[in-house]
């Protein structure tokens, strides 16, 4: 039973766009989001978080937005550049801080 | 600057077959993680180690066994392969003490099954 849910497994976007990740989940009581970018034959490696208190988070290009009455979570780069190319997953932190993942979506940024 | 080391990085093993996947951590973390990753999966935890001496069971640890050596040293073992253990297989770390619980992680071992 998945309780970190990406639906959309690919998103295109132009270079200067900007590009919106969503995420949705299950469990009330999850209290930190993660987002985590990873390249082709690199593991995933740490992008922003957002504690469950806070509805939004901001970091250069990247913010996430956290709306809890939904349990949807959405990631904005902005503007989105071809070092952006890479699969974003989305995590979700509960019991004992273990870790919860959704399937991932495959950006690509197009010149 | 090593962070998590994964080895090996690609194995092919026939059904039956046994193998251990090694990793080890140099940022003096207390817990460590295995996860896999396969399309449209996402990555679920395998097993975990809270702090050494500690191990727990994830979401998916059947037909696997892990070993937390020491502080630095989280291995995984598949003691009869099968095509459906077929997967990318990442190692974890964190520092508990990190209000996020963040995790580094390694570049991965490819592990076919045929």
């Amino acid at each position: 039973d998945q309780q970190v849910k990406q639906n959309s497994p690919s998103l295109s976007v132009q270079e200067g766009r900007i590009s919106i990740l969503n995420c949705d989940y299950t469990n009330s009581m999850f209290d930190y989001f993660l987002w985590y970018k990873k390249y082709p034959a690199e593991g995933p490696t740490f992008l922003i978080s957002i504690s469950s208190i806070k509805d939004k988070n901001e970091d250069g290009r990247f913010t996430v937005f956290l709306n809890k009455s939904a349990k949807h979570l959405s990631l904005h780069i902005v503007p989105s550049q071809p070092g952006d190319s890479a699969v974003y997953f989305c995590a979700a932190r509960g019991v004992w801080g273990k870790l919860q993942f959704g399937a991932g979506t495959q950006v690509v940024v197009t010149p | 600057n090593a962070g998590v080391t994964q080895t090996p990085k690609f194995q092919v093993l026939k059904t039956g077959q046994s193998m251990t996947l090694q990793c080890a951590q140099d940022m003096n973390h207390n817990s460590m993680y295995w996860y896999r990753q396969d399309p449209g999966m996402g990555l679920r935890l395998i097993y975990y180690s809270a702090s050494e001496g500690t191990t727990d069971k994830g979401e998916v640890p059947n037909g696997y066994n892990v070993s937390r050596l020491n502080k630095r040293e989280f291995s995984l073992r598949l003691e009869s392969a099968a095509p459906s253990q077929t997967s990318v297989y990442f190692c974890a770390s964190s520092d508990q003490g990190r209000i996020t619980g963040e995790l580094f992680f390694g570049e991965g071992s490819r592990l076919t099954v045929l």
